[in-house]
């Protein structure tokens, strides 16, 4: 059973452009979250989705940022415009179901730099 | 909201010795759920153990324990044996009943000295 999968584990992009971080929860797995990690600090919850529904954003900045996780495929975080202060790791997690306490298991992050 | 702390931002330990790392947490909630991850220089986040509030003994996962004290809303790890393979950055997360977000400490980077 693989493990959380995201891509691309680099991305580098110059300031403006927009940047596109995947993630493929484990099998079975029907909840995804995003933390987003600065250098030398803890993650830090951006946002919580279901299949179709976001459930909690309340960590995502209101401005250029946006997540989905379709029916079919990866969840995706969507930074528009990217600024230098953009640049952090990204993780995704995901967890098979929503009970409370449930172990997120983590993908190995999408390390974003804006140059 | 929910506060977590972790007041060492770098520690030390031979191996084959222990030692605790610290983590307080702020929290008005009864029930909730406290984790430590360990994060290696793969970067990849690793569930160390777990713990659930409601639980008064102490989780234990071979050589790491913890010493929950609710009261003083006190979490800290032990890692009893070190082993060289220990050397990572730790973090305690708090997660409440009724939400699935995890907050988490800023961290402590470990190192293990042969």
């Amino acid at each position: 059973n693989a493990g959380v999968m995201q891509n691309p584990r680099h991305l580098v992009r110059r300031r403006g452009q927009e940047a596109r971080l995947r993630c493929s929860p484990m099998k079975g797995h029907s909840h995804v979250y995003w933390y987003r990690q600065l250098p030398e600090e803890g993650l830090k919850f951006m946002v919580y989705l279901q299949k179709e529904n976001i459930i909690d954003e309340s960590g995502m900045p209101k401005e250029r940022f946006s997540a989905e996780f379709p029916k079919e495929g990866p969840s995706i975080l969507r930074i528009q415009q990217v600024v230098r202060g953009d640049s952090a790791a990204y993780f995704c997690a995901s967890s098979p179901r929503d009970l409370a306490g449930n172990e997120q298991f983590f993908g190995p992050g999408t390390r974003l730099t804006v140059l | 909201a929910q506060t977590v702390t972790q007041s060492q931002p770098e520690m030390s330990v031979q191996e084959a010795e222990t030692v605790t790392l610290s983590c307080t947490y702020d929290t008005s909630e009864s029930n909730y759920y406290l984790f430590w991850y360990k994060q290696p220089p793969s970067r990849q986040m690793i569930l160390v153990i777990r713990q659930e509030a409601y639980k008064q003994q102490n989780a234990t996962e071979n050589r790491f324990s913890v010493n929950f004290q609710k009261a003083a809303k006190s979490f800290s790890l032990k890692i009893s044996d070190s082993q060289l393979g220990d050397t990572a950055m730790y973090f305690c997360a708090f997660m409440k009943q009724n939400n699935n977000d995890m907050r988490f400490g800023a961290g402590t980077r470990l190192t293990v000295k042969p």
